[in-house]
Formats: C-alpha cells, sequence, structure tokens
C-alpha cells in the first residue's frame, strides 16, 4: 500500500535560516509520482514541483530545491534563505501509475515557522 | 478561467442532518477527489472518480457519500451517520491521460463546515 511519512510536525527558525522539510514515502510500484503542495493560510493548495519515478535529478527553482533519493524512498524540500512569506503547512503526496492509478496520498504535513 | 469551484466557502448545519458540499470543474480532468483536513492534520482521501458514472471510496468513506453523473461536477452529502464532520473539505481535480499521470493535482480553495 501507498504511504507518505512526514514526521516533521512542526518546523520554526529564524528568517534567512536553511530549512529542510523530510518526505519518505512507500510503493510497491516501480513507477510512481512525487509532488510537494504549499498551504498558506488562506487554506489553497498551491503546487510547487513534481517528479516522476524515473527522474531522480535534483531541482532547484530560485530558493527552493527538491532531493530526491529512490534508494532512500525520499523526496526532501529545502528552503534557502528562508522568509517570512515562507510560513505555511507543506504537504508532500504521492501518486502510483498502475496499484491505484489516479489516486493521491498526502503526508501529514510539515507546519513552517519563520519568525522575523 | 478554468479552475475549480467550490461552494460554500462556510457551512454551518445542525447535528443529524445531511448536507452537500458542491464542486465544479471546468478543466476538463477525468479525475476528481474528495478530501477532508483536521485542524493541524495533513489531507485524509474520502472519495474519489476516475471516470463519470464511477469512484472509489478512499480511507475514511464512512458516513459519506458522492456522486458523478456529469465529468464537471463531483458533489460530496456528509450524512448523519458521519460522527465527527466539522473539518475543512478540499476538492480537487487530475487528468488521467496516458502521458498525464504525472500531472498535479489542482485544488478548490475548501469548505469549512462546522456542524453544531
Amino acid at each position: 500500500a501507498q504511504k507518505v511519512t512526514q514526521a516533521q510536525t512542526e518546523i520554526s527558525v529564524v528568517e534567512k535560516e536553511d530549512v529542510t522539510l523530510d518526505c519518505v514515502y512507500e510503493t510497491r510500484d516501480t513507477t510512481y509520482y512525487l509532488f510537494w503542495y504549499k498551504q498558506p493560510p488562506s487554506g489553497e493548495l498551491v503546487f510547487l514541483i513534481r517528479r516522476n519515478s524515473f527522474d531522480e535529478q535534483n531541482e532547484i527553482s530560485g530558493r527552493y530545491s527538491w532531493n530526491f533519493q529512490k534508494s532512500t524512498s525520499s523526496f526532501n524540500f529545502t528552503i534557502t534563505a528562508s522568509q517570512v512569506v515562507d510560513s505555511a503547512v507543506y504537504f508532500c503526496a504521492l501518486s502510483e501509475a498502475w496499484s491505484s492509478a489516479s489516486k493521491i496520498i498526502f503526508g501529514s504535513g510539515t507546519r513552517l515557522s519563520i519568525r522575523p | 478561467d478554468g479552475g475549480i469551484t467550490q461552494s460554500p466557502k462556510y457551512l454551518f448545519r445542525k447535528e443529524g442532518q445531511n448536507v452537500t458540499l458542491s464542486c465544479e470543474q471546468n478543466l476538463n480532468h477525468d479525475a476528481m477527489y474528495w478530501y477532508r483536513q483536521d485542524p493541524g492534520q495533513g489531507l485524509r482521501l474520502i472519495y474519489y472518480s476516475q471516470i463519470v458514472n464511477d469512484f472509489q471510496k478512499g480511507d475514511i468513506a464512512e458516513g459519506y457519500s458522492v456522486s458523478r453523473e456529469k465529468k464537471e461536477s463531483f458533489p460530496l452529502t456528509v450524512t448523519s451517520a458521519q460522527k465527527n464532520p466539522t473539518a475543512f473539505y478540499l476538492c480537487a481535480s487530475r487528468p488521467t491521460g496516458d502521458f498525464d499521470m504525472n500531472t498535479e493535482a489542482f485544488f478548490g480553495q475548501g469548505t469549512r463546515l462546522t456542524v453544531v
């Protein structure tokens, strides 16, 4: 069965610090897709990135970077030089290509607070 | 503009009453989803539908019902059998073609249901 674990419930750092959000997943499929979403206080989920299981290249987008490691079933998210506007709840999600096509399972989320 | 519309944004009901949450999308997506979010917790899958006239139970389907009579619409009914219905409900949609499986889900702005 598919599962996503975000062990860090809450993280609080001072502005300009770097912070990494962990995501560990479980799946029996060889083809799967991973996602990160941001949920600001308004409640709507904002898509950040997707990665398929065949693409282990790390990605950088401005202050955001993602580290995908199949060997450890992890898809971690790092914010460099954090800003107050980064404060939100961040979710990692998994979708399997075959076992449960189109079903998307989310982790429990990490609440990130950036202090000025 | 294309998107997902959930209505209403806030909903109040008396205990014991059924209530239906609306979700409409004009993105021409095949798959639609309902998630429940409790304070400080992650998103849990209630029901999902891959095509019209078909839907599957998610992890917490008890006390809920859905229908998918039109591609654009996926209403969720919270029945009196749901023991703790007060929560934030999010609807999402996603294409499911062979080349779309890695596409992210698009979310509505959510409905906050309070049962008194």
